[in-house]
Formats: C-alpha cells, sequence, structure tokens
C-alpha cells in the first residue's frame, strides 16, 4: 500500500455513459498526477495538479474528459460520453515538489471497461 | 525523456539472479535513470533510482558504465512474487516550475518460474 487510494476500483458502464473516479493523493503530497494504461502498454500521462492548480494536460485528454482538484487535496477525473476506446486503467500519482519528481507513488487504480 | 529501450520479456527460475539491461543512447547530462515495478493489477512502484556507477538497495542493484547510454537492473535470488513488468524510465528529478510526467515504455516482462 504506498497510501495513494483510488475508487473505485473496477467501473463496467455502458457506452455514452459519464463516469467519475477518485483519487486521494498522501496528505503532504502537494503533485498529483492521472495516467490511462492499456493492456500490454505502460502508463500514458494524462494530467498534472500542483495543489489545486492544473498545469499540464496530455493532447490524450479529449474534451470529454476533466479533472479537478479542489482545495488541492483529492482529485476527481470525469469522462462523458464514454467510448469503448476508454476502456483502461486509471491510475493517479502523487509526489513531494520538494523531493524527487520521478518518484512517484501510484494507486491501485481504477479499471474502466465500456460496453 | 530520452527513449528507452529494454528487452519485452525475460525467463528466469527461482533463486538466480535476473539482470535486465535498459538503453538509453540520448541521456542527458541531468539525466537519472530510474527503475519501476509494476505488478498485475497494481500501479508501479519505485524500485530504484542512479546516475552513475552503482546503487544497491533492499530490492535491487543498479548498474550504470561510465557513458551512461545503458544502465542494468540485477534483482538477486528471484522468487515467484518478483514476477512483474519492470520500467526503465530516464529524465532530469529536479524539474522547477512544474511536475514531471513519467514517460513509460513497454517495460520487460520477467516471469519467474520454479
Amino acid at each position: 500500500d504506498t497510501g495513494v487510494s483510488q475508487d473505485p476500483r473496477h467501473k463496467i458502464t455502458k457506452r455514452g455513459q459519464n463516469v467519475t473516479f477518485r483519487c486521494d493523493p498522501i496528505s503532504e503530497h502537494n503533485r498529483l498526477y492521472w495516467y490511462r494504461q492499456t493492456l500490454g502498454q505502460g502508463p500514458e500521462f494524462l494530467t498534472y495538479f500542483q495543489n489545486e492548480a492544473q498545469l499540464e494536460k496530455s493532447r490524450l485528454l479529449s474534451d470529454r474528459f476533466s479533472a479537478e482538484r479542489p482545495k488541492g487535496s483529492f482529485s476527481t477525473l470525469e469522462i462523458q460520453r464514454t467510448e469503448q476506446g476508454d476502456s483502461a486503467m486509471y491510475l493517479c500519482a502523487s509526489s513531494d515538489s520538494g523531493q524527487n519528481s520521478l518518484e512517484q507513488y501510484f494507486g491501485p487504480g481504477t479499471r474502466l471497461t465500456v460496453t | 525523456l530520452a527513449k528507452t529501450t529494454q528487452p519485452i520479456s525475460m525467463d528466469s527460475y527461482e533463486g538466480q539472479e535476473v539482470n535486465i539491461t535498459c538503453s538509453h543512447n540520448n541521456i542527458a547530462t541531468n539525466d537519472y535513470i530510474t527503475w519501476y515495478q509494476q505488478f498485475p493489477s497494481q500501479g508501479p512502484r519505485f524500485i530504484i533510482q542512479g546516475y552513475k556507477t552503482k546503487v544497491t538497495n533492499e530490492v535491487a542493484s543498479l548498474f550504470i558504465p561510465a557513458d551512461r547510454k545503458s544502465s542494468t537492473l540485477s534483482l538477486p535470488r528471484v522468487s515467484l512474487s518478483d514476477t512483474a513488468v519492470y520500467y526503465c524510465l530516464v529524465g532530469d528529478k529536479v524539474v522547477t516550475g512544474g511536475g514531471n510526467k513519467l514517460t513509460f515504455g513497454t517495460g520487460t516482462q520477467l516471469k519467474v518460474e520454479l
């Protein structure tokens, strides 16, 4: 257990529905990242927060995706009008800005299946 | 981040030493070499990081030659529980003004058998 939690762990939804995932980072970490991982591939960066500010978004993050981190604590990732191609593992990671930025602590992920 | 190349898969037996080599020909002066381990249905886990020569911790050793164009992750006396995907990444660990998005390749699938 890294101290990063994600909820839910699994989500099955029908195409066209909206889904929302939650990530609770390690409490003293002010950096929070979202990644997406498909079968047989390494995780791909989606977006990054420093405190409550969303500082970077990947071009993978279409306009159907939105992420927030109110108050700089937990974060949510919402996917609107889900498509089958959105099926993946969504991973959240956190790190401390004062330390090694290459050492990130990952949560267990939320596995999304779009039917 | 510099591109890395590592074998797609490796097989080993319990009790053996496993060495996974990663190539990073375009590594920059400020880049560090970092390895992550990922078990099925879990997020990746940081295992070791180094800049040059040799680094050792309770999990693994990392060997980096003088030219730093490659590195080798060494796992001593592996067990079944070391079956996982191992990712090699390179990048500057000190990023001013922002975060550091990790760029993962496909990694090396290590399978340990009895």
